[in-house]
C-alpha cells in the first residue's frame, strides 16, 4: 500500500517568510511524528500526534513551530518568520497505534532551506 | 532528557568484513532500542529492534546487543556488502512514545 508522503519535497524560502508542510500518514495509522533532521545529524523530535488527545509540542523549538493534524489524517507542520537555523530536513512518520510497540513508517521528508 | 551517543560517527570497511556501530544512553527507564538505516536521499528505515528483556538479537546478517547495566548497545553487521553503505541511527526510548536518536553513523563499504 501507500507509505507516508510528504509535500513539498524541496522548499526554498527567503529569510522571515512562513511556509507549511504537509504529511500525509498511512491510512488507518493514528499516531504521527514530526522530525526535524540537520545536516549530519540525527533526528530531532517536534511534536507526537496520537488519535484525538492533546498533541505532544514539547520537541517544538520556539513559537514559530506550530502543527495542527485534522483527526487521523493529514498534517501539516507551520514554521512562522522562518529562520536560517531552520534550515533542515523535516521528517514526518507515522505508526499503527500511540506508544512503541509498532514500527514508525517515515516519509521522504521535505527539505527546507531558508536564504 | 534522553542523550544518545553514536560512535564511530564514520566507517569505511572492506567489503566481507564486519561492521560495529556503538551507542550510550543516560536514562534507565529507557527500554526500547531501535536502529535505522538511512540511504542517500532516502527515509529512515528500521533494521532491527531490541527491547530491555534480551540481550541480544539477531536478523540474517545485522545482530543487535545490550547492555542495561552499562547503557549501551552495539549494531553488528557481519559480511558487509555495498549496499550496507548507508548512515545509520541508533535511538533509545523515551516515555512511551519518544525516541531520542543519536547522531548517525555513516558506513562505507569498499569493493
Amino acid at each position: 500500500g501507500a507509505g507516508v508522503s510528504q509535500s513539498p519535497s524541496n522548499k526554498v524560502t527567503e529569510k522571515g517568510k512562513d511556509v507549511e508542510l504537509r504529511c500525509d500518514p498511512i491510512s488507518g495509522h493514528t499516531a504521527l511524528y514530526w522530525y526535524r533532521q540537520r545536516l549530519g545529524q540525527g533526528l530531532e523530535f517536534l511534536i507526537y500526534f496520537q488519535g484525538n488527545s492533546a498533541p505532544d509540542k514539547s520537541g517544538l523549538p520556539s513559537d514559530r513551530f506550530s502543527a495542527e493534524r485534522t483527526g487521523e489524517s493529514v498534517s501539516t507542520l507551520t514554521i512562522q518568520r522562518t529562520q536560517q537555523e531552520d534550515s533542515a530536513v523535516y521528517l514526518c512518520a507515522s505508526s499503527l497505534t500511540g506508544g512503541l510497540s509498532y514500527e514508525q513508517y517515515f516519509g521522504p521528508g521535505t527539505r527546507l532551506t531558508v536564504t | 532528557g534522553e542523550n544518545v551517543e553514536q560512535h564511530p560517527s564514520t566507517l569505511s570497511v572492506q567489503e566481507g568484513d564486519s561492521a560495529v556501530i556503538k551507542c550510550t544512553y543516560s536514562d534507565s527507564a529507557s527500554n526500547y532500542f531501535p536502529w535505522y538505516k538511512q540511504e542517500l536521499g532516502k527515509r529512515p528505515q528500521l533494521i532491527i529492534d531490541i527491547r530491555s528483556n534480551v540481550g541480544e538479537k539477531k536478523d540474517q546478517r545485522i545482530a543487535v546487543t545490550l547492555n542495561k547495566t552499562a547503557k549501551h548497545f552495539s549494531l553488528h553487521i557481519t559480511e558487509t556488502q555495498p549496499e550496507d553503505s548507508a548512515v545509520y541511527f541508533c535511538a533509545a526510548s523515551i516515555g512511551d512514545y519518544k525516541l531520542s536518536f543519536g547522531a548517525g553513523t555513516t558506513v562505507t563499504v569498499r569493493a
